[in-house]
C-alpha cells in the first residue's frame, strides 16, 4: 500500500550482523503491527505498538514507534538464518479503528547468509 | 488445535468460473478476515466479519462475496472469476479483546 511504505524492499545480511527495517506513513499510526511471513506460509504476529515513543522487544527483535507516530522501525540484533522471511508492517490509519481495517506495507524480504 | 485452516491450498480457474474458499478456525474467535496478497502490494483486506451472521467490506471488496453462517467458518466466494483475481488469499481470525490476528497458510489461486 502506498499509504504505508516499507524500506528496504529486500535485504541480504551476513549471519551475526544487525539490521533495521523501516515502516513510514504520512498519516498517524494509531496502531502499528509487525508480522513475519515465512516463504509460502501465513503471517505470524510479532509485536504491536500504540503509543508514541513505545518500544518492545522479543528475543533479538526490537520494534519502536516514533514520538509522532508516523514511523516504526524493526531492529534485529545478531541475525540468524531463522530470521529470514518477509517482514510486514500493518497499521490502523483511522482513530478508533479497533484493528479491523489494517493497511499493510509492501513487505521487506530478508535473507541471512550463513 | 489446528488454528486457522484454509481449503483448498491451490486452485486454477478459467475466466468466468465460480468457486468458494473456506476458512475455518477452532479458537472461538469472533473476528475473521479475508485478505489478498499480490507482489509488492502487501496484504489488502477484502471483507471481514465481527461475529456470526455479520460481514463488512474491506479495501478491495469488488468481485467477492462472503458469508459467516457459523462462528468458526468464513467463506469467500468468487461468482465470475477474472484474471485480476489471481492472487494468494489469506484468512485470519482474532479475539475481540486482542489485536493479534492469526493467519491461515493461504490459498494460491490462478485465473486463466
Amino acid at each position: 500500500s502506498q499509504e504505508l511504505e516499507q524500506s528496504p524492499q529486500s535485504l541480504i545480511v551476513q549471519e551475526g550482523k544487525n539490521l533495521t527495517i523501516n515502516c513510514t506513513s504520512s498519516k498517524t499510526l494509531y496502531g502499528l503491527y509487525w508480522y513475519k511471513q515465512k516463504y509460502g506460509e501465513g503471517l505470524i504476529f510479532l509485536m504491536m505498538l500504540q503509543k508514541g515513543g513505545e518500544e518492545k522487544s522479543h528475543e533479538k527483535i526490537t520494534a519502536k514507534l516514533d514520538e509522532k507516530k508516523q514511523q516504526s522501525s524493526l531492529h534485529i540484533t545478531a541475525s540468524q538464518p531463522s530470521h529470514a522471511g518477509i517482514y510486514l508492517c500493518g497499521a490502523d490509519l483511522a482513530r478508533g479503528g479497533a484493528g479491523n481495517m489494517l493497511t499493510f506495507g509492501g513487505g521487506t524480504r530478508l535473507m541471512v547468509k550463513p | 488445535n489446528a488454528g486457522v485452516t484454509q481449503t483448498p491450498k491451490f486452485r486454477v480457474l478459467k475466466t468466468g468460473q465460480s468457486m468458494t474458499l473456506l476458512c475455518a478456525q477452532d479458537m472461538n474467535h469472533e473476528y475473521m478476515y479475508w485478505y489478498r496478497q499480490d507482489p509488492g502490494m502487501g496484504l489488502r483486506l477484502i471483507h471481514y466479519s465481527v461475529g456470526e451472521g455479520t460481514t463488512a467490506k474491506g479495501e478491495v471488496p469488488d468481485g467477492y462475496n462472503v458469508s459467516r453462517l457459523k462462528k468458526q467458518n468464513f467463506l469467500l466466494g468468487l461468482e465470475s472469476a477474472a484474471p485480476s483475481q489471481t492472487s494468494v488469499y489469506f484468512c485470519a481470525s482474532r479475539r475481540t479483546d486482542l489485536y493479534e490476528q492469526y493467519f491461515g497458510p493461504g490459498t494460491r489461486l490462478t485465473v486463466t
